[in-house]
């Protein structure tokens, strides 16, 4: 398979509770993007990776988010004391020139 | 800040018609622009993307053309299917990076 993965494809979670997603991108991809999308909206941007280095985040990205990408391959976002607001569907995406998107991560926090 | 809007927000049309999809954006100055299909509660999947240098693409029944200078992109779904209803979204890239979407138009085809 060569697209872009993206684990758990669901999670319910209580708030306050820590959450932390994957994202495997295409391969051979150097740029990896964050974004989140709620219902009826189309998605917004949260941050990019340039292989492991994270260039640009955005103001929607508070100090409770914290995404990384290791040895720039797969990343993970991690949520801190999730908030009801937080409930919406993270999409992963990679590519340089065209993006190409995962399956996304629905979140929703009780 | 650039804005994306896509108008009208949902359409439903007789299977076989001829769709039309409009997408507007404030700012010309943008590096390339992506039209992508969402089935609900999916992931979004690229449809055309159009190089900020070119006026049209096409890939089968998908027809898109850009007009940088007002600021309009339209897509053309040419004899509309039932496997066509989805909702449509428009994503203009202003920099080297990230995409700004519109809030999407969702079709559907009547059999």
């Amino acid at each position: 398979d060569t697209g872009v993965s993206q684990d758990p494809r669901h999670k319910i979670t209580k708030r306050g509770q820590n959450v932390t997603f994957r994202c495997d991108p295409i391969s051979e991809h150097n740029r990896l993007y964050w974004y989140r999308q709620t219902l009826g909206q189309g998605p917004e941007f949260l941050t990019y990776f340039q292989n492991e280095a994270q260039l640009e985040k955005s103001r929607l990205l508070s100090d409770r988010f914290s995404a990384e990408r290791p040895k720039g391959s797969f990343s993970t976002l991690e949520i801190q004391r999730t908030e009801q607001g937080d409930s919406a569907m993270y999409l992963c995406a990679s590519g340089e020139y065209e993006q190409f998107f995962g399956p996304g991560t629905r979140l929703t926090v009780l | 800040k650039q804005e994306v809007t896509q108008i009208p927000a949902a359409l439903s049309v007789p299977e076989g018609e001829n769709l039309v999809l409009n997408c507007s954006f404030t700012d010309s100055a943008i590096y390339n622009l992506q039209w992508f299909r969402q089935d609900p509660g999916k992931g979004l999947t690229s449809l055309l993307l159009i190089q900020s240098s070119q006026r049209e693409q096409t890939s089968g029944r998908l027809n898109a053309s850009l007009d940088k200078s007002s600021g309009r992109s339209t897509l053309y779904i040419a004899a509309s299917q039932p496997g066509d209803s989805a909702t449509y979204l428009c994503a203009v890239r202003p920099n080297d990076y990230k995409l700004s979407f519109g809030a999407g138009t969702t079709v559907t085809v009547r059999a």
